[in-house]
Order: C-alpha cells, then structure tokens, then sequence
C-alpha cells in the first residue's frame, strides 16, 4: 500500500512570495488533514478535509493561507504571501473515518520544509 | 480547550535498557483517544501505540507499552530493550471520540537519544 505522497520535499522563498504544497493521500480515505509543525514543537492542525468538504478550518490563517482538495483526493496548500514565522514543516495526513477506521489512525507523509527568508 | 504537555524536552539512554517517556494532558471529556507517535529525522510521523480512554488496561506493542492513569491524566510511554533505532523525537497526542474533527492535539516532543 503507498503511503501519503507530499511534494516538495524541501522549499526555501523570500518573504512576500507564494508557494504550494501537494498532497496525495492514501487510495480510499476520505479524510485528508494538513498540520504546521515549527522546529522544536509538535504539529498543530491548519486544516481537516472530509471528502472534498472542509471540517475544521479554525486554525488556518486564511488572510494568506488556503486550501483545496477538488474531487476530494489530493490537496493543495498555498500561502501568500509568506512571512518569516512560516518556516516550518508542513505535514499532510490521512485517515479512513468511519466504523471500518482502526481507531482513528493517521498516517504521515513525509511533509515539505518550508524555509521563508 | 484540551492541551498535551510533555516535560521532558531530552532524555537518554543505554541500548538495551529501558526508558520511560512522561505526557499528561488536560480534558474534560471522558472518553478520547491517546496516542504515541515518533518522529525520526526523515520527519515521516510513525504511530507507535494508541490507546482509548474507556479501557482500563494498559495498551502493549512489542517493546513498547503505556502506563495510562486517567485520573491523573497522565499516559507514559516505556520502551524496553531500547535499540539505536529508537533514537527519535517521541510525540504524545490527544484525540476527541465526538464531533466531527479528527485533529491530534500533539505535545512539545521529546527527542530520545539511545547510546551504543
């Protein structure tokens, strides 16, 4: 079974430019989750998809940071424009909700590291 | 709002011995999920033990197990028989059972050194 997919690994900007992150979950969950982790702290939530629909986007800074997942499979995150205290780490996860869900387990991807200078 | 604190920023240990990682948390709800994960240096999250609130045993996974005081509200982790391959950052994680979100409220972290 492939893993959840994330590109690219590794991205440095200035300050005041864009990025994107993608993300490619595991074939068949539905639900789709994308974390901020800064160096030194534990991953926080910026986003829960559910299918295509957003569940929980209380966390994300929408003045420069948006979401999508059309047809409810991947995703993508952009941040415009960045800020310096957006370096970090953007981890993308994934989970199969639901009775057939083996107690809410979340699976990583390897997440995209994201320097802003 | 619930909150996982873990205290230890560091520890280490000597391969083979067996180590003892502290999280406690605050909720007020009385049915959740906890969570262990660890974090090599690739950055690929790894579920290493989970366990739901309403069972009172103590979940295992090989060398790893949990003391889980839910009074106390407190979740350990214990690794025996620690390996090289152990040396990680280690993350306690919450879960709500109800409501639509899913999100893991994670800890600070704490990087685990293992000695040869």
């Amino acid at each position: 079974e492939a893993g959840v997919a994330q590109s690219p690994r590794y991205k440095i900007i200035e300050k005041r430019q864009s990025v994107a992150f993608w993300c490619n979950p595991i074939s068949g969950h539905a639900t789709l989750y994308w974390y901020q982790q800064i160096l030194g702290q534990g991953p926080k939530l910026l986003i829960q998809f559910q299918n295509n629909g957003v569940v929980d986007d209380s966390q994300l800074p929408k003045d420069r940071f948006s979401a999508e997942r059309l047809k409810g499979v991947d995703s993508t995150l952009k941040i415009q424009p960045a800020k310096l205290e957006d370096s970090a780490v953007y981890l993308c996860a994934s989970s199969l909700e639901g009775l057939a869900a083996k107690s809410y387990e979340q699976y990583f991807g390897p997440g995209t590291r994201l320097t802003v200078t | 709002a619930q909150t996982v604190t873990q205290s230890q920023p560091e520890m280490s240990v000597q391969e083979a011995e067996t180590v003892t990682l502290s999280c406690t948390y605050d909720t007020s709800e009385s049915d959740y999920y906890l969570f262990w994960y660890k974090q090599p240096p690739s950055r690929q999250m790894i579920l290493v033990i989970r366990q739901e609130a309403y069972k009172q045993q103590n979940a295992t996974e090989n060398r790893f197990s949990v003391n889980f005081q839910k009074a106390a509200k407190s979740f350990s982790l214990k690794i025996s028989d620690s390996q090289l391959g152990d040396a990680a950052m280690y993350f306690c994680a919450y879960r709500r059972t109800t409501g639509n979100t899913g999100k893991l409220i994670f800890g600070q972290g704490t990087t685990l050194q293992v000695k040869p």
